[in-house]
C-alpha cells in the first residue's frame, strides 16, 4: 500500500517554542492532506484540511494563526505548532488521499510541551 | 456528513471470528466504505474497502448490504495480536471526521 513518511515521531520541547512537523506521501501524490490530534483513548479529531497550493481548512475551534499548515507540494505537508503550550500536548496525525479515496495515515507524532 | 456509530467495546476469546457493525445512515452516493485499525500511539492502517455487497482480502471480510447504511467488518480466527481499535468511515469527497471507534480486546 501507499506510505505516508511522518517526522519526528516524537518531540519535546519547551513552552513559548514553535515545532514543526512533516509529512510526505513517499509512493502517491496527495492533492489533500489532513491533519488530526488524538488525546489518550479518545478517537482522532480532525484539524484541517489542505490541498496543495492553497490555504488549509480549519475545522471550527481550531487556531490557523497557532497550527500553520504548508501544503507546497503534491508530496509535502507541514504542521507548524507556534508558541507550544503544554495544552498542546498531543498526537498528531497526518494523512493523504489516494486513489479511490483511500486515507494513508503517517505514523504520528507524540508532542510533549514542558 | 456522514456520521457512522459503532460499539464501543468488543471483547473476544483467541481463535474466534469477531464480527464488527457499524451504522453510516446518510452516507453519501459515491462513498466508500472503508475500515481503519489503530494501534496505541502508531497512526491508523487501512484494512479493507467497499462500495457494496462483500469485499474480502488477506486480512479480514467487509459485508455490506444493499442499503448500504451498515457495515460489518469481520476478523477470522482473532489472535491477541488484533488487540485495536477499529475505525469505519465513509470515504468521499467530504471532509473525513472519525467516529468513537470499537476498542477490539482479545483474550488469551
Amino acid at each position: 500500500g501507499a506510505v505516508v513518511s511522518q517526522h519526528p515521531s516524537w518531540v519535546i520541547c519547551k513552552s513559548g517554542t514553535s515545532v514543526k512537523i512533516e509529512c510526505r506521501s513517499l509512493d502517491f501524490q496527495a492533492t489533500t492532506m489532513f491533519w488530526y490530534r488524538q488525546f489518550p483513548k479518545q478517537s482522532l479529531m480532525l484539524m484541517a484540511t489542505s490541498n496543495e497550493g492553497s490555504k488549509a481548512t480549519y475545522e471550527q475551534g481550531v487556531e490557523k494563526d497557532k497550527f500553520l499548515i504548508n501544503h507546497a507540494s503534491l508530496t509535502l505537508s507541514t504542521l507548524t505548532v507556534t508558541s507550544a503550550h503544554p495544552e498542546d500536548s498531543s498526537f498528531y496525525i497526518c494523512s493523504g488521499r489516494g486513489a479511490n479515496e483511500k486515507l494513508f495515515f503517517g505514523s504520528g507524532t507524540q508532542l510533549s510541551v514542558l | 456528513l456522514a456520521k457512522t456509530t459503532q460499539p464501543i467495546s468488543m471483547d473476544s476469546y483467541e481463535g474466534q471470528e469477531v464480527n464488527i457493525t457499524c451504522s453510516h445512515n446518510n452516507i453519501a452516493t459515491n462513498d466508500y466504505i472503508t475500515w481503519y485499525q489503530q494501534f496505541p500511539s502508531q497512526g491508523p492502517r487501512f484494512i479493507i474497502q467497499g462500495y457494496k455487497t462483500k469485499v474480502t482480502n488477506e486480512v479480514a471480510s467487509l459485508f455490506i448490504p444493499a442499503d448500504r447504511k451498515s457495515s460489518t467488518l469481520s476478523l477470522p480466527r482473532v489472535s491477541l495480536s488484533d488487540t485495536a481499535v477499529y475505525y469505519c468511515l465513509g470515504l468521499g469527497n467530504e471532509k473525513l471526521t472519525f467516529g468513537t471507534g470499537t476498542r477490539l480486546t482479545i483474550i488469551p
